[in-house]
């Protein structure tokens, strides 16, 4: 099974700041990644789908790059609703994985 | 709109099953693949499977093979999941999700239900 291992597993950002997550599949999965958003309480929410695509909706602010092992969510001019867990997810192989979760915290 | 609707939160006892609803609304049914994930308390992801809901047939993550069913019922737009066995490591939040796009199975989960809580206790 592919395991999907993301970095940092939590950071402490400010409003305005630029923020990078990684995500690295432990065997090549193409683009076939997402990267989903979470808030306490909530079900996650899709922001990129195919490694690199925006779903309908996000806010620009969200980007996402990568191909074959790493993967790269860039979030820029952090706002106060992106204070949030984020998760990767590949979708390549079965059975599908996410990544562990980085919690971006106010600093 | 699109929306997932699941049934509310349940109290089991180890070792009883327990079934989840996803009820579907505001598109075609059999037209977009459904999956569930797990998350236990304070925990991560788990992806458990889908379930295409135009023929029914379903793909098990193997760590819940033997243990899990999904099924749907195409005249009131629901799906089902359900977990036999359970112990304690089974108490976690279970979602339904759909797939971004109709057509072919993919992993690009929306939207979600919002989620319903089993807890194992005895």
């Amino acid at each position: 099974a592919i395991q999907m291992t993301q970095s940092p597993s939590s950071l402490s950002a400010s409003v305005g700041d630029r923020v990078t997550i990684t995500c690295r599949a432990s065997q090549g999965i193409r683009n076939d990644l997402g990267w989903y958003q979470q808030t306490p309480g909530k079900p996650p929410k899709l922001l990129i789908f195919g490694a690199s695509k925006l779903e309908s909706g996000v806010p620009s602010r969200f980007s996402g790059s990568g191909s074959g092992t790493d993967f790269t969510l860039t979030i820029s001019n952090l706002q106060p609703e992106d204070f949030a867990t984020y998760y990767c997810l590949q979708d390549y192989s079965y059975p599908y994985a996410f990544g562990q979760g980085t919690k971006v915290e106010i600093k | 709109q699109v929306q997932l609707v699941q049934s509310g939160a349940e109290v089991q006892k180890p070792g009883a099953s327990v079934k989840v609803s996803c009820k579907a609304s505001g598109y075609k049914f059999i037209d977009y693949y459904v999956h569930w994930v797990r998350q236990a308390p304070g925990q991560g992801l788990e992806w458990m499977g889908w379930i295409n809901p135009k023929t029914g047939d379903t793909y098990y993550a193997q760590k819940f093979q033997g243990r899990v069913t999904m099924t749907r019922d195409t005249s009131v737009s629901i799906v089902y999941m359900e977990l036999s066995r359970l112990t304690s490591d089974d108490t976690a939040v279970f979602y339904c999700a759909r797939d971004l796009l109709m057509g072919d199975v993919q992993g690009w989960f929306d939207p979600w239900g919002q989620g319903t809580l089993v807890t194992v206790s005895s």
